[in-house]
């Protein structure tokens, strides 16, 4: 069973605006963390965010937030004042603490305007 | 301080064969795990590790063994390879319970 549904194969966006990615996650598990990577056109797998599930506030990192609505399993990601470095892919993932277990989305490929 | 190392970058093998990717942090992590990535698909678990002589299956193990006899190296070994382990492979390692994953390069595999 699909545990993390991006449903945005592809979007665009304007420079210097903001974007939200999105992703729901399926899981019983009260205990398991939600993060998010950027896949450059080189391929390497960058980390860019992190929420627990017990975390009460959203977190930030720079222009990146992660909007965690937990009774919607919803974890969907924030990029303000978008740049064209941005363009890539972004995987939304999950891990499940008790199993040690990672799952992935299957991703969204952002395009940046100039 | 290389990080995660991955070698080959790229093989390209003949269906029956079989070969091993290697995999190497200088971190110290605990947890390592490897993930095949097929298009339109992300990532997918294969098996992972949480400590020296500790393995255990992810999402997509057949066809695939792990051994992890020391905290640095996490090989995978492909035992007779097919064309639909044509994939790219991820290694990544964490600190057990931080689980931010520093990744490999990757490893392009084809199968013919």
């Amino acid at each position: 069973a699909q545990k993390i549904t991006q449903t945005q194969p592809g979007m665009f966006v304007q420079e210097k605006e903001a974007v939200t990615l999105d992703c729901t996650y399926d899981t019983s598990d009260q205990s398991y963390g939600l993060f998010w990577y950027k896949q450059p056109s080189s391929g390497e797998m960058i980390f860019l965010i992190y929420q627990g599930s017990y975390d009460e506030q959203n977190a930030t990192e720079g222009r990146y937030s992660l909007n965690f609505q937990k009774a919607r399993k919803s974890a969907n990601l924030v990029i303000s004042a978008s740049q064209l470095g941005d363009s890539a892919m972004y995987f939304c993932a999950m891990v499940l603490y008790n199993f040690n277990k990672f799952y992935f989305g299957s991703g969204t490929k952002l395009n940046v305007k100039p | 301080n290389a990080g995660v190392t991955q070698t080959p970058k790229f093989q390209v093998l003949k269906t029956g064969q079989s070969m091993t990717l290697q995999c190497a942090q200088d971190m110290n992590h605990e947890y390592m795990s490897w993930y095949r990535q097929d298009p339109g698909m992300g990532l997918r678990l294969i098996h992972y590790s949480v400590g020296a002589g500790i393995t255990d299956q992810g999402e997509v193990p057949n066809g695939y063994n792990v051994s992890r006899s020391t905290t640095e190296d996490f090989p995978l070994r492909l035992l007779s390879a097919a064309p639909s382990q044509t994939s790219v492979y991820f290694c990544a390692s964490s600190e057990l319970r931080s689980y931010e994953q520093y990744f490999g390069p990757g490893t392009r595999l084809t199968v013919t």
